[in-house]
């Protein structure tokens, strides 16, 4: 049991690249979330979603895109890299909405 | 909109100190409340939670208590360790919608041997 698994571990883009930051759980949990965490600060909802092929957007979502075609699978695309967008991404899970979260080891973006 | 706060960092103390970290909450309903700790280079784990008020987490010598009345849910140990030094963030969720925990923005740990 992995739990929540997130690739690259690093990453650096130059300014108007696009990535996509993968993400997968093997808790057969409907809920899965993505956050940014910037230096100094708790951590931001950019995306969620309660189910395969449901997404909402969070408090941040410019400039980010989500898909969840699968339970297992919820992957973070930018578009358009740009210097704002560096910092340290979190994929979570959950059973419940109510319940705790279950989060990967971080992505860690640096955009110049 | 729900917001979290908690005491600003770094928090420095001698091994075997008395640890109190505050936080308090503004919420519309009824939240859960979580404590979560984050180690150098990893992500957040639960360290304890809370669902209804007047409720005590606790786990690893760590305990808070959900207090409604002042909107609070102190973190506190008895006797730190040099091993407990690391980022704690308080969080909560209302639940029933499903758009994530809001946290505070943490508080940095460091313990002393």
């Amino acid at each position: 049991n992995a739990g929540v698994t997130q690739t690259p571990k690093f990453r650096i883009l130059k300014i108007g690249q696009s990535m996509t930051l993968q993400c997968t759980q093997d808790m057969n949990h409907n809920y899965m979330y993505w956050y940014r965490q910037d230096p100094g600060m708790g951590l931001k909802l950019i995306y969620y979603s309660v189910g395969a092929g449901i997404t909402d957007k969070g408090e941040v979502p410019n400039g980010y895109n989500v898909s969840r075609s699968t339970t297992e699978d919820f992957p973070l695309r930018l578009e358009l890299a740009a210097p704002s967008q560096t910092s340290v991404y979190f994929c979570a899970s959950s059973y419940d909405s109510s319940l705790e979260q279950y989060f990967g080891p971080g992505t860690r973006l640096t955009v110049t | 909109g729900d917001s979290v706060t908690q005491m600003e960092g770094p928090v420095t103390l001698s091994e075997e100190a008395f640890l109190t970290i505050n936080c308090t909450y503004t919420a519309t309903g009824y939240p859960s409340l979580f404590w979560y700790v984050q180690y150098p280079g990893e992500g957040l784990q639960l360290l304890l939670k809370a669902t209804k008020a007047d409720d005590k987490g606790s786990n690893k010598g760590f305990e808070a208590t959900y207090r409604k009345e002042t909107t609070s849910f102190h973190l506190e140990k008895g006797s730190v360790q040099v091993s407990d030094s690391a980022v704690y963030f308080c969080a909560l969720s209302e639940g029933g919608g499903a758009d994530g925990l809001t946290f505070g923005k943490g508080t940095h740990l460091i313990i002393q041997p």
